[in-house]
């Protein structure tokens, strides 16, 4: 099955700095990447995805990469701001089955 | 999006008892998931659901432990059978909705 690493588990940055989070995964199948941010005690929200025909996403002041052949994808967060203090969880699945397999999680916490 | 909700949001339950979560969707929808996340950990996928056919389960869950139901396209049942302490978590159905995949906002279970 589909095993997905995360790195950093706690990050912290400074409110306007930026934060950037890795994932590395191992099936070569998988072409679909959502990214998820959990508020404590709320529901897991996707805040981007990225599908494998496409090498970088950007969404305001989020943005996602993918290698394919490295078989891996980052999380940029640019201009942090205090309500980006949130634990991030990277997935990964195959389009054809939405199965998603997670990563740990990253804390991030935005220092004001 | 969908809108997901879940029944109960808590419980505490004894053990040797059995709990069955709703889920409910304001949509029709084909593939229905239950996750579980233990305490401060990643989720993990428990089944898919789909209606008309029985639910499949990944390694490490079995369908005596975890029955599903899915009667229709917008709603599903999953009950805890026979609880330890050992299955205190959140658990969360999940829909695919236009390539994405949403949350419900989770059952968080304690057992005694």
């Amino acid at each position: 099955g589909e095993n997905v690493e995360q790195h950093p588990s706690t990050l912290s940055v400074q409110e306007g700095d930026s934060a950037v989070i890795k994932c590395t995964y191992s099936d070569s199948a998988s072409n679909y990447f959502p990214w998820y941010k959990q508020e404590l005690g709320k529901r897991p929200q996707l805040i981007i995805d990225i599908r494998s025909n496409v090498g970088e996403k950007k969404d305001q002041r989020i943005a996602v990469t993918l290698n394919k052949t490295a078989k891996h994808f980052s999380l940029h967060i640019t201009e942090t701001q205090p309500e980006d203090s949130a634990v991030y969880f990277c997935a990964a699945s195959n389009v054809g089955d939405y199965k998603l397999s997670f990563g740990a999680g990253t804390t991030v916490t935005v220092r004001a | 999006s969908a809108v997901i909700s879940q029944k109960p949001s808590r419980d505490i339950c004894q053990r040797g008892t059995s709990l069955t979560i709703q889920c409910q969707v304001d949509s029709q929808v084909t593939m229905m998931f239950w996750y579980r996340q233990q305490p401060g950990q990643s989720l993990t996928l428990i089944a898919t659901a789909n209606q008309g056919s029985e639910a499949t389960y990944e390694s490490g869950f079995v369908i005596d432990k975890f029955p599903i139901s899915r009667p229709n396209l917008t709603f599903s049942t999953l009950t805890v059978s026979n609880m330890s302490p050992e299955d205190s978590s959140i658990y969360l159905c999940s829909v695919e909705s236009t390539g994405e995949q949403f949350f419900g906002p989770g059952t968080r279970l304690t057992v005694l």
